[in-house]
């Protein structure tokens, strides 16, 4: 079935560093890419999504590139700050599950030192 | 402001009761979920509905009930049957059920406390 693997933290960084979070999936045909953001004690948000192979999603300085020879979603910032720690989550959105089901990776939990 | 609605936000229960989880959406969203979240884990679906009166099993439904009467409300109950209820619930919905690149939107979730 559709799966999502993204890399284990936490990922401590210094403000300014340079981000990645990796993330591979497996899926059945051409499912939506997601990450989704968490912050302590709430709920999930999206972060960016990309649709089709070769899009880029990008907010609030985040980037990820759907790599379909890959299977690639990984996400990038190129100068964190302490705000942007919190728990980020890869996930698939696609047929292979019955078209229903997010399926989410476990989340890699982020912390930016001031 | 539309979004998702979740209380209480704390949830202490005795062991040997059932517990409902409120999960109420503004937002006119067909699809709704609930979701289980232990700590350093990701989520695990427990129950999702795409329409009002049908609802189906997720990867996790023992010891897990819901209802859908209203499009707008999709409570859960967990039943004393549930082992290790202890955890973070959070509900969603989104516009579409079936495929679709639509987002899905969260409530700020319940932390559920079996004393």
């Amino acid at each position: 079935g559709d799966s999502v693997t993204q890399m284990e933290g936490p990922v401590t960084l210094s403000e300014e560093a340079f981000l990645t979070i990796n993330c591979t999936y497996t899926a059945t045909g051409y499912p939506s890419l997601f990450w989704y953001v968490q912050y302590p004690g709430e709920g999930l948000q999206l972060l960016l999504k990309a649709t089709k192979a070769d899009d880029k999603g990008s907010n609030k300085g985040f980037e990820a590139t759907y790599r379909k020879e890959t299977t690639s979603f990984h996400l990038e910032k190129g100068s964190v700050q302490v705000s942007d720690s919190a728990v980020y989550f890869c996930a698939l959105k696609g047929f292979g599950t019955g078209g229903f089901k997010t399926i989410f990776g476990a989340g890699t939990r982020l912390f930016v030192k001031a | 402001d539309g979004g998702i609605t979740q209380s209480p936000k704390y949830l202490f229960r005795k062991e040997g009761q059932n517990v409902t989880l409120s999960c109420e959406q503004n937002l006119n969203h067909d699809a709704m979920y609930w979701y289980r979240q232990d700590p350093g884990q990701g989520l695990r679906l427990i129950y999702y509905s795409q329409i009002v009166n049908d609802f189906q099993k997720g990867d996790i439904a023992e010891g897990y009930s819901v209802s859908r009467e209203k499009k707008e409300s999709f409570p859960l109950t967990v039943t004393s049957a549930q082992k290790n209820p202890t955890a973070f619930y959070l509900c969603a919905s989104t516009t579409q059920g079936r495929g679709g690149t639509d987002t899905q939107y969260f409530g700020p979730g319940t932390r559920l406390t079996v004393l």
